[in-house]
């Protein structure tokens, strides 16, 4: 069965450090992989995804993804955050089966807490 | 504009008493789904439709229905809400792919809240 382990439940930074949000996932099979982001009291809204081909993926707002296939990871990273970067970050797999949908399975999600 | 629209936004209500939270999408999706997010445990899937008239269910059905008469609507119904579905609910929306990986859009979310 396919599952996503975020390993960290909360990250504090501090303003201008660099990030790196983890994740790793279990499959079986070929995967595609988003990270998404949660700002306080809405929605959820598409970072960025690895579907194939070059295995370092950049998003918006300056953050960046590398897939490992050997270590079954998707780690987010920024090099520098800033105070609006404050939200949820959720990592998914969405594996394609015959019936032609996508689930996507979550993570259970990397508060990220900007301090000045 | 694009986008996936929820109502309520927030819901406070007792054991029992019946409810419907809509969901909404003008980008003529065929795939729709509902999540619930609870602390600690991301989002879970609750139902989801491959197009009109074709529901299944998720992880988490237990105590749900839903319905898709037509393509931009996927109404969550519970028919006799109790505590334990005290939660963030999210619509979503995307479209259908054979080879997946399609990005799903979010509705804003409902809070609701079960005395």
């Amino acid at each position: 069965a396919q599952s996503v382990t975020q390993l960290d439940s909360q990250v504090p930074v501090f303003e201008e450090a660099p990030v790196e949000l983890r994740c790793n996932y279990s499959s079986s099979v070929s995967v595609y992989l988003f990270w998404y982001v949660q700002y306080p009291n809405q929605g959820l809204q598409l970072l960025l995804k690895y579907l194939s081909g070059s295995t370092l993926v950049k998003g918006i707002n300056g953050f960046e993804a590398e897939f490992n296939k050997s270590q079954t990871s998707f780690h987010l990273r920024k090099p520098s955050v800033h105070i609006s970067d404050t939200a949820e970050y959720f990592c998914a797999v969405s594996v394609p089966d015959s019936g032609g949908y996508n689930k996507l399975i979550f993570g259970a999600g990397t508060r990220l807490a900007v301090h000045p | 504009e694009a986008q996936v629209t929820q109502n309520p936004r927030y819901l406070i209500t007792v054991t029992g008493k019946k409810l419907t939270v809509t969901c909404s999408q003008n980008m003529n999706h065929e795939y729709m789904s509902w999540y619930r997010q609870d602390p600690g445990l991301g989002l879970r899937q609750i139902y989801y439709s491959m197009n009109v008239e074709v529901t299944d269910k998720g992880d988490v059905p237990e105590g749900y229905k839903v319905s898709r008469k037509e393509k931009r609507n996927f109404p969550l119904i519970l028919e006799s809400p109790s505590p334990n579905q005290t939660s963030l609910y999210f619509c979503a929306s995307s479209f259908r792919s054979r080879r997946g990986g399609r990005e799903q859009f979010f509705g804003p979310g409902t809070r609701l809240t079960v005395l």
